[in-house]
């Protein structure tokens, strides 16, 4: 699976949308990007996943680059609960390894 | 249902201790997962059940022994842990081993004394 990196850290003001950049260069044709994010003390929690096309859920929206080597996870309006560690994972379909890497640790500030 | 249950939340064990930590899931996952995170880290995967069979053991020492008596539940037996092995445990579940879509539970704060 290819490699992906993250900023260790973001900030990001309640009610604003919170950006959050990951790069896989090395990415694969039959590899799919994931993002999870894990609030402090609890599992993680899936968010929204893609291939090459852009995708829009409930929770959040992932633009992917033309090239794939990059993505960019969006939380339109970012409140405090979102506070969390984002997680952005590259897996082709039928990998069973879910392997996460250190994150972004953001902070949405009142 | 979409939750994956771990009991206990936390567990506080002698190195001569014998315990286990129980993960239950009702979806119909067919995929499990065993997680251990120490603080600050992310989770680090240890075991993959798929199909009640282990598939993949990423090279976890002896002292931990899973188990999947059936597609719900799954099992992580402990004994004769290190201080070094206190850490969260995390399970999850997925539809499939080749469904990344993964639910996890709250997990299990072990501390080994």
């Amino acid at each position: 699976d290819a490699k992906t990196t993250q900023p260790p850290s973001m900030d990001c003001a309640e009610g604003r949308a919170a950006n959050l950049p990951c790069n896989h260069s090395t990415i694969s044709g039959n590899e799919y990007v994931y993002w999870y994010r894990q609030i402090h003390s609890q599992g993680p929690q899936y968010i929204i996943h893609g291939l090459k096309n852009n995708e829009t859920n409930e929770m959040a929206s992932l633009i992917i680059t033309e090239d794939r080597k990059s993505s960019t996870l969006i939380l339109p309006h970012a409140t405090l609960r979102d506070t969390a560690v984002y997680y952005c994972i590259v897996i082709e379909t039928s990998g069973s390894r879910l392997t996460f890497g250190e994150g972004t640790q953001l902070t949405v500030n009142p | 249902d979409t939750e994956v249950t771990q009991t206990p939340k936390h567990l506080v064990m002698g190195m001569t201790n014998k315990k286990s930590l129980k993960c239950e899931q009702h979806m119909g996952h067919r995929a499990m997962y065993w997680y251990k995170q120490k603080a600050k880290k992310p989770p680090e995967l240890m075991f993959v059940y798929s199909y009640e069979k282990l598939s993949i053991n990423e090279s976890v020492p002896s002292r931990f022994s899973p188990e999947c008596p059936n597609s719900s539940l799954l099992n992580l037996h402990l004994h004769a842990l290190q201080p070094e092995d206190s850490a969260l445990y995390l399970c999850a579940s997925s539809q499939d081993r080749g469904a990344s879509e993964a639910f996890f539970g709250q997990g299990t704060r072990l501390t080994v004394v």
